[in-house]
């Protein structure tokens, strides 16, 4: 298994440029998770997913879009990139059941917004 | 709102000194909790979990001890090694309006 698999590693975008982050999972996890992670800082909950056609908001999420039509698939949107969008971002996934609700990360997504 | 923090933002510790990092949280209702470490350019990776009907589990080397009365949970790393420093965060995955609160992280950094 591969585990959570996120791409780009890096990128640079210029003010209002847009890209979408991809995220794709192997384990058949149901829900998936869009974190930021700004320098010295914890990890700020973007979007979440619980399944493939549910997502909801979390605590930061303007300036981002989300969708899950697949199960696997979990991409995050940026429309109109900004400077305050400069962060690293991880993509995660989680499997609730009896054994609980650890979440499992990708590499991350390192962005500038120059 | 909930929240879930962390007493130090940095801990040096001695390398074969013990560590202990400190997790404070404020839903009393929170019934499990995950610690995280993360390394240096990496996404955080899952240490060791506790539920609520526990006041202390053990893992290799690291400890979790939950005190529900003050609501307050630690991680100890025995004999802490170079590869131990990391980010450490505490997790509550059942607290607040959004699925996962993290805390802000504590820096362990081991000193040779």
């Amino acid at each position: 298994n591969a585990g959570v698999t996120q791409t780009p590693k890096f990128r640079i975008l210029k003010i209002g440029q847009s890209m979408t982050l991809q995220c794709t999972q192997d384990m058949n996890h149901n829900y998936m998770y869009w974190y930021r992670q700004d320098p010295g800082m914890g990890l700020k909950l973007i979007y979440y997913s619980v399944g493939a056609g549910i997502t909801d908001k979390g605590e930061v999420p303007n300036g981002y879009n989300v969708s899950r039509s697949t199960t696997e698939d979990f991409p995050l949107r940026l429309e109109l990139a900004a400077p305050s969008q400069t962060s690293v971002y991880f993509c995660a996934s989680s499997s609730p059941g009896p054994l609980g609700e650890k979440l499992f990360f990708g590499s991350g997504t390192q962005l500038s917004v120059l | 709102g909930e929240s879930v923090g962390l007493h130090l933002p940095t801990l040096s510790v001695q390398e074969g000194d013990n560590s202990i990092i400190n997790c404070a949280y404020s839903n009393s209702a929170s019934d499990y909790f995950i610690w995280y470490k993360q390394e240096s350019g990496k996404g955080p990776q899952f240490i060791i979990d506790i539920r609520s009907n526990m006041d202390k589990r053990q893992g290799q080397r690291v400890t979790v001890l939950l005190n529900k009365t003050v609501k307050h949970l630690s991680l100890q790393i025995a004999a802490t090694q170079p590869g131990d420093s990391a980010v450490y965060f505490c997790a509550d995955p059942t607290s607040g309006t959004y699925k996962y609160i993290f805390g802000t992280g504590t820096r362990l950094k081991v000193l040779a």
